[in-house]
């Protein structure tokens, strides 16, 4: 079946250090999979940070890119500098561009950031 | 104001017992989820609704039903509770169509089993 595996937490990041947390994946059922990361700030539920639909494409939001390698199954999430307010769990997610919202998500990592 | 609202927020239950998570969402979307981590896991799809209808049931348990007594509601029955059970559950929604893999989530309800 399709699955997800990213870096596993916590990471631990000195504010305007730059982050890259990885993810890559697996889709036996769909050759071209719907990317997405996804975000939980303490207290919160999970909001979509960003997604990307076409392979070789990168998607960005509030200073995290991420980019659809086909080649490699990957779709790092990366920023340049980080804040203290990014402070967070991020999901990385596998769907299959269906109807209906069934996405296989990783098992989140922990980003700590340290002002 | 949070757009999606479950409750409890944390729930303690002895093993054998039944409880009932509950999910309302004031997005307008019309299709319901509800997903599950356990520790150390990653996040699992457990079912989809769509216009109160179950579209997709991915629990091997009939312990676990989902009820949707209106359009804005899907709550969650776990019958005979385990100690496996222990999970946080989360609810999510979306606008069934090209919209449907952008999910918003709830803040989860954290279940222990003892």
């Amino acid at each position: 079946g399709d699955s997800v595996t990213q870096t596993e937490g916590p990471v631990t990041v000195s504010e305007s250090e730059s982050l890259i947390i990885n993810c890559t994946y697996s889709a036996t059922s769909i050759a071209y999979p719907n990317l997405f990361w996804y975000v939980r700030y303490p207290g919160e539920g999970l909001q979509l940070l960003l997604k990307v639909i076409t392979a070789g494409q990168k998607g960005s939001s509030r200073g995290f890119e991420a980019t659809y390698n086909k080649e490699t199954t990957s779709f790092h999430l990366q920023k340049a500098s980080v804040q203290e307010s990014d402070s967070a769990v991020y999901y990385c997610a596998l769907g299959r561009g269906s109807a209906l919202g069934r996405l296989h998500f990783g098992a989140g990592t922990q980003l700590i950031v340290i002002p | 104001d949070p757009k999606i609202i479950q409750k409890p927020k944390y729930l303690v239950a002895v093993t054998g017992s039944e409880k009932i998570l509950i999910c309302e969402q004031y997005l307008g979307h019309n299709a319901m989820y509800w997903y599950r981590q356990s520790a150390k896991k990653p996040l699992e799809f457990m079912f989809s609704y769509s216009y109160q209808k179950l579209m997709d049931n991915q629990t091997a348990s009939s312990r676990f039903q989902p009820q949707s007594s209106k359009k804005n509601h899907l709550d969650l029955q776990i019958t005979a509770l385990k100690p496996d059970d222990s999970a946080t559950y989360f609810c999510a929604s979306s606008q069934e169509g090209t919209g449907a893999e952008t999910l918003y989530f709830g803040s989860g309800t954290r279940l222990t089993v003892l």
